[in-house]
């Protein structure tokens, strides 16, 4: 079954508003989590690592002021889209390792921006 | 030039045929090799992992690593078409690390 899970799996907003997405690690903890983001027919791109109890490092070009990563406990981190717009729109993803060689991805968060 | 390169396909093998797809690598740096499966507006799923050369092996699924020529395999025996998807290889420096993937290669098993 699934090891991590994200909430929600799809989400509509209106431009200018903000959006919160979940990812939890169902039966491990993870003090190391990371957010993807996915365009169609592309791989992966990562957006950031997410690190329990200190600040999220994020990739070079992700802009840290709009997409807020908060690693909140040992099996939940959440990122927050702040005043999307509809180029935000994309489909974002977060991952955990369980082990040194696993590492487990949710199902994915569809976020359109109208 | 990409850290990465995995070919995209498509490729299509007829249902019962052995699906080969494989990357290579720049930075022998990487240590952790895993393959994924995505299906269209899914998550990644995990399929094999490996750390040192060699073969892993698990049900229909083998996993090859050659350090060193920077190479990377994945083998499917008996396709079935539900195995129609994208397969992506990924890569990390340290245990527990980011991951690296390659672009993904779209496998279509005809019935």
């Amino acid at each position: 079954g699934a090891v991590v899970s994200q909430h929600p799996s799809w989400v509509i907003c209106k431009s200018g508003t903000s959006v919160k997405i979940e990812c939890r690690s169902l039966d491990f903890q993870a003090t190391t989590m990371f957010w993807y983001r996915q365009f169609p027919k592309q791989s992966l791109m990562l957006m950031a690592t997410s690190n329990e109890g200190s600040k999220a490092t994020y990739e070079q070009g992700v802009e840290k002021d709009k997409f807020l990563i908060n690693h909140a406990s040992l099996t939940l981190s959440t990122l927050t889209v702040t005043s999307a717009h509809p180029e935000d729109s994309s489909f974002y993803i977060c991952s955990a390792p369980r082990t040194d060689y696993e590492q487990y991805f949710g199902p994915g968060t569809r976020l359109t921006v109208t | 030039q990409k850290e990465v390169e995995q070919d995209p396909g498509p490729l299509s093998v007829p249902e019962g045929a052995i699906v080969s797809l494989n990357c290579t690598y720049s930075n022998s740096a990487f240590q952790y090799f895993m393959w994924y499966r995505q299906y269209s507006r899914k998550g990644p799923e995990l399929l094999m992992y490996t750390y040192s050369s060699g073969n892993k092996e698990d049900g229909r699924f083998t996993a090859q690593v050659d350090k060193s020529s920077k190479y990377i395999s994945l083998f499917i025996r008996d396709s079935q078409p539900s195995d129609s998807a994208t397969y992506l290889c990924a890569m990390s420096k340290a245990a527990g690390n980011k991951l690296t993937f390659g672009g993904g290669t779209r496998v279509l098993v005809k019935p």
